[in-house]
């Protein structure tokens, strides 16, 4: 299971609060990525990285924000503009311009 | 952007059988497209990719083929075994590595009965 870490595995949070998922390799990849996953909705992409300091918005970015200030290091911050936010958000990286993704275990983030 | 759609949802085959899951893309410069499985409350692993100047690609039982021209690619599995039961994605990029991220289709259930 190493190379791409999430933490926490399990995350309660109150509606209106902001919360960080935490998402950390050891693979020198280059690139790294956030996704959501909800039932039966397959997988999309909220916010990419493919370099330190820069990152580009996905198909679903609105409420959510990211910092990419160590190439090991790819941080979420699921802010309280986002309307639905409960979900399994899913953390991966790729050597750029390579191809296979490495997921990480996931997230899965409960707002109530 | 590009838009994945993936058929069917769900899919249930006798042991031994074969499985076949097809999906169509819109992005004709899409060059990339990997398939993932992924196990119940585990993270997806990539099983098998293809790339644009390949229209066929192998590995044991697993197969993909790609048509360009008509947008379409499936995952063939042949000789099915209990193991493979699982949820299945599959995915698309527009370049060569997804290195601007990969647009995924919504997944196939595919069921192995024994």
């Amino acid at each position: 299971d190493g190379g791409i870490t999430q933490s926490p595995k399990y995350l309660f949070r109150k509606e209106g609060q902001n919360v960080t998922l935490s998402c950390e390799q050891n693979l020198n990849h280059d690139a790294m990525y956030w996704y959501r996953q909800d039932p039966g909705q397959g997988l999309r992409l909220i916010y990419y990285s493919q370099i330190v300091n820069d990152f580009q918005k996905g198909d679903i970015a609105e409420g959510y924000s990211v910092s990419r200030e160590k190439k090991e290091s790819f941080p979420l911050t699921v802010t309280s503009a986002q309307k639905n936010p409960t979900a399994f958000y899913l953390c991966a990286s790729s050597m750029r311009g390579v191809g296979d993704y490495y997921f990480g275990p996931g997230t899965r983030l409960t707002v109530t | 952007g590009e838009n994945v759609e993936q058929h069917p949802s769900t899919l249930s085959v006798q042991e031994g059988d074969s499985a076949v899951i097809k999906c169509t893309y819109s992005d004709s410069a899409s060059n990339y497209f990997p398939w993932y499985k992924q196990e119940l409350g585990k993270r997806p692993q990539l099983i098998i990719d293809i790339r644009s100047n390949v229209g066929e690609k192998k590995d044991q039982r697993i197969a993909v083929t790609l048509n360009k021209t008509a947008k379409h690619f499936s995952l063939h599995i042949t000789e099915t075994q209990p193991e493979d039961s699982a949820v299945y994605f599959c995915a698309a990029s527009r370049t060569g590595g997804g290195a601007d991220g990969l647009t995924f289709g919504k997944g196939t259930h595919l069921i192995i009965q024994p």
